[in-house]
């Protein structure tokens, strides 16, 4: 059964740093999201992506971060300047299309702890 | 969005069937009503879906009053492995937005032996 996978699945840098979060989506999905986790919070949508471009954002994801596909499978999520507030589990998930089935695929995510 | 309302916590026991109930009074006309699961240090994982009435596939069910105010995730005969947190999410799947997810703090499951 095809997976998004997520790399590395555990992240330790200092603060001030840039990280990058790496995703490989499900290959024939078109819409790709990151969320995070804050260690007992709730589940939070970051942003969405579509047709190469950001398709909605939420207030958590100002300047530091940014995502990009670079090529047709990896989708990355990349913080800058990292604070030790940043220090979550980060999730991507992917959808099939507005046409192609709701349910939206989560990775195993990846464990960022910022010291 | 509409803002949805789930007991905290619930605990039970194994072979019992468990229903949590969601209140969601501001469910607007396109909003489709959607379960989550989520095992710790795991990323959420799609249950079941629906609109009105009742759904089911072959995890759980999912029941929705005619007022579409509320609605129950029934999981049946549970196992220790159901303990997890469940999300209740409501939101218009044809808005022509990239669809979202809003998580709200969800329903601890406990399945106790």
């Amino acid at each position: 059964e095809p997976e998004v996978t997520q790399t590395p699945s555990h992240q330790v840098t200092q603060m001030g740093q840039e990280v990058i979060l790496r995703c490989v989506p499900i290959s024939n999905h078109l819409y790709f999201y990151w969320y995070r986790q804050i260690l007992g919070q709730k589940v939070e949508f970051l942003v969405s992506f579509y047709n190469n471009e950001i398709s909605e954002k939420s207030e958590i994801f100002d300047d530091q971060f940014s995502v990009e596909r670079p090529d047709g499978s990896n989708f990355t999520l990349k913080i800058r300047s990292t604070k030790l507030e940043d220090s979550a589990m980060y999730f991507c998930a992917s959808l099939p299309g507005l046409a192609g089935g709701n349910e939206q695929f989560f990775g195993p995510g990846t464990r960022l702890t910022v010291l | 969005l509409a803002k949805t309302t789930q007991p905290i916590s619930m605990d039970s026991y194994e072979g019992q069937e468990v229903n949590i109930t969601c209140s969601h009074n501001n469910i607007a006309t396109n909003d489709y009503i959607t379960w989550y699961q989520q095992f710790p240090s795991q990323g959420p994982r799609f249950i079941i879906q629906g609109y009105k009435t009742k759904v089911t596939n072959e995890v759980a069910s999912l029941f929705i009053p005619a007022d579409r105010k509320s609605s129950t995730l029934s999981l049946p005969r549970v196992s220790l492995s159901d303990t997890a947190v469940y999300y209740c999410l409501v939101g218009d799947l044809d808005s022509g937005s990239a669809r979202q997810l809003t998580f709200g703090s969800g329903t601890q499951l406990t399945v106790l032996p």
